[in-house]
């Protein structure tokens, strides 16, 4: 079974400050891990993955992710918030093994940057 | 580039009538994925097709609902019998397999 937990349902930052939105994971198996954004009543948009190599990714907007095996956690990161960044993330995981292509999502992380 | 297509983009049906949920994947993407989305959710996975096969089907509902990927059209989400549980926001998402996953806008299904 694979699972992800987001245990934060609101991260409050001010702009300009650096952010982070946790996220830890559970799998069988070498882990694929993503972060997607949702804006209201949009789809989910990709922001950035982990498969393999090195265990700081970079994405889109600025935004990167830290891979930690021995915590399996995959945080998202930003130096500077924007007021634009404000919407909703969501971790998601799938165990790396060929056929499986269920991604499980964690319940999401409700990111507001204030002016 | 066009992007995942979903139509229509809001569905609003009476209990007991059926719903059909359309998916156009990216240009050169053949594998196509439906989740469902409650509100204040994360996305819950129901199936995976490649053309004219169903690949995974686990999250999928036992009753009432079906999916196909036909060798020509769009990838259709069938809801048969819809009950008031059945509203939600229903995602498509594509790839080339194995790797990340687009998804469409979502069509929001409102069942009265």
């Amino acid at each position: 079974a694979q699972s992800v937990a987001q245990p934060e349902d609101q991260v409050n930052v001010a702009e300009g400050n650096p952010l982070t939105v946790k996220c830890t994971y559970s799998v069988s198996g070498n882990p694929y891990l993503f972060w997607y954004v949702q804006y209201p009543n949009r789809g989910l948009q990709f922001l950035l993955k982990y498969i393999t190599g090195d265990n700081l990714v970079k994405g889109s907007y600025g935004f990167e992710a830290e891979f930690n095996k021995s915590q399996t956690s995959f945080h998202l990161k930003k130096p500077s918030a924007l007021v634009s960044d404000s919407a909703l993330y969501f971790c998601a995981v799938r165990a790396g093994n060929f056929g499986n292509e269920k991604l499980t999502f964690g319940t999401g992380t409700r990111l507001t940057i204030i002016p | 580039n066009a992007g995942v297509m979903q139509n229509p983009r809001h569905l609003v049906r009476r209990r007991g009538q059926e719903a059909r949920l359309r998916c156009s994947p990216m240009k050169g993407h053949s594998h196509v994925y439906w989740y469902r989305q409650l509100p204040e959710e994360g996305l819950k996975f129901m199936v995976y097709l490649q053309k004219e096969n169903i690949i995974d089907e686990s999250g999928m509902p036992k009753e009432r609902f079906s999916a196909e990927f036909p060798k020509e059209g769009p990838s259709i989400l069938r809801i048969q019998q819809v009950v008031r549980g059945d509203s939600a926001a229903y995602f498509c998402a594509s790839s080339r397999g194995h790797n990340e996953q687009f998804f469409g806008p979502g069509t929001r299904l409102t069942v009265l």
